[in-house]
C-alpha cells in the first residue's frame, strides 16, 4: 500500500507570499493518479490539481502542480486571503485511493 | 448546476446498521465512477469506497471491507452506502464524489452528512 506523506504539517505565511507543499509517495507513484485538493473549515474538499499538474475547471493560475516519481509539489506563488485553508494530496493505484495527511497554510 | 445531496446520517449504536444516500443532479449520473470519502472529527481525508458507472465495479478500503456494501440506482441518480456492524472508528462526516473519469480525480463533492456512532 501506498503511502502519501504531507510536509509541513502546518505553513504559517502572509498574503502575497509563495507557498510550496510537498506530498511524497513511499514508493514511485504515477504522475496521472496524483491530485491535489483544497478543504476550508465546514466545508467540503475542493478539486485543484489532477495528473500532478494540471489546474480543475475555476481554478486560478497562482496554483501550480509538478513532481514525479516519489516527489510531487503544489505551489501557491502569491497568497491570497482565501487560499489559507488545509491542502490534501491523493493518488490511486492497485484499486485503492490514498490520501496524505494534509497540510495547514495558516496566516502568520 | 452539477451537485450532489448526501443524507441518511444520524446517531446510530454501535453494532447497528444505516444507509447513507447521495442525489446527484446536473450530469449523466450513469456514465461517471462515483466514491465515499470520509473525515473524522478533527481528521483528515479517508477513500471508504468506489462503484463503477454501471455499478459492476466495487472498492472499498480495508477497514470496512465486509461491512459497509455501495451500489447506486442509475434510473434514480442515487448513490448508496450500506454501513453493517457500524463501530465507534466510523463516526465521520461521509462524502459522496463523483469522479472526472476512472481511477481520476474527484470533481464534484457533496455537502457530507455525519455520522456519530455511540451507546
Amino acid at each position: 500500500e501506498i503511502v502519501l506523506t504531507q510536509s509541513p504539517g502546518t505553513l504559517s505565511l502572509s498574503p502575497g507570499e509563495r507557498a510550496t507543499l510537498s506530498c511524497r509517495a513511499s514508493q514511485s507513484v504515477t504522475s496521472t493518479y496524483l491530485t491535489w485538493y483544497q478543504q476550508k473549515p465546514g466545508q467540503a474538499p475542493r478539486l485543484l490539481i489532477y495528473g500532478a499538474s494540471s489546474r480543475a475547471t475555476g481554478i486560478p493560475d497562482r496554483f501550480g502542480g509538478s513532481g514525479s516519481g516519489t516527489d510531487f509539489t503544489l505551489t501557491i506563488s502569491r497568497l491570497e486571503p482565501e487560499d489559507f485553508a488545509v491542502y490534501y494530496c491523493q493518488h490511486y493505484g492497485n484499486s485503492l485511493y490514498t490520501f496524505g495527511q494534509g497540510t495547514k497554510l495558516e496566516i502568520k | 448546476q452539477v451537485q450532489l445531496v448526501e443524507s441518511g446520517g444520524g446517531v446510530v449504536q454501535p453494532g447497528r446498521s444505516l444507509r447513507l444516500s447521495c442525489a446527484a443532479s446536473g450530469f449523466t449520473f450513469s456514465n461517471y465512477g462515483m466514491h465515499w470519502v470520509r473525515q473524522a472529527p478533527g481528521k483528515g481525508l479517508e477513500w471508504v469506497a468506489a462503484i463503477s458507472d454501471a455499478g459492476i465495479t466495487q472498492a472499498y478500503t480495508d477497514s470496512v471491507k465486509g461491512r459497509f456494501t455501495i451500489s447506486r440506482d442509475n434510473s434514480k441518480n442515487t448513490l448508496y452506502l450500506q454501513m453493517n456492524s457500524l463501530i465507534t472508528e466510523d463516526a465521520a462526516v461521509y462524502y459522496c464524489a463523483k469522479e472526472r473519469g476512472p481511477f481520476d480525480a474527484f470533481d464534484v463533492w457533496g455537502q457530507g452528512t455525519m455520522l456519530t456512532v455511540s451507546s
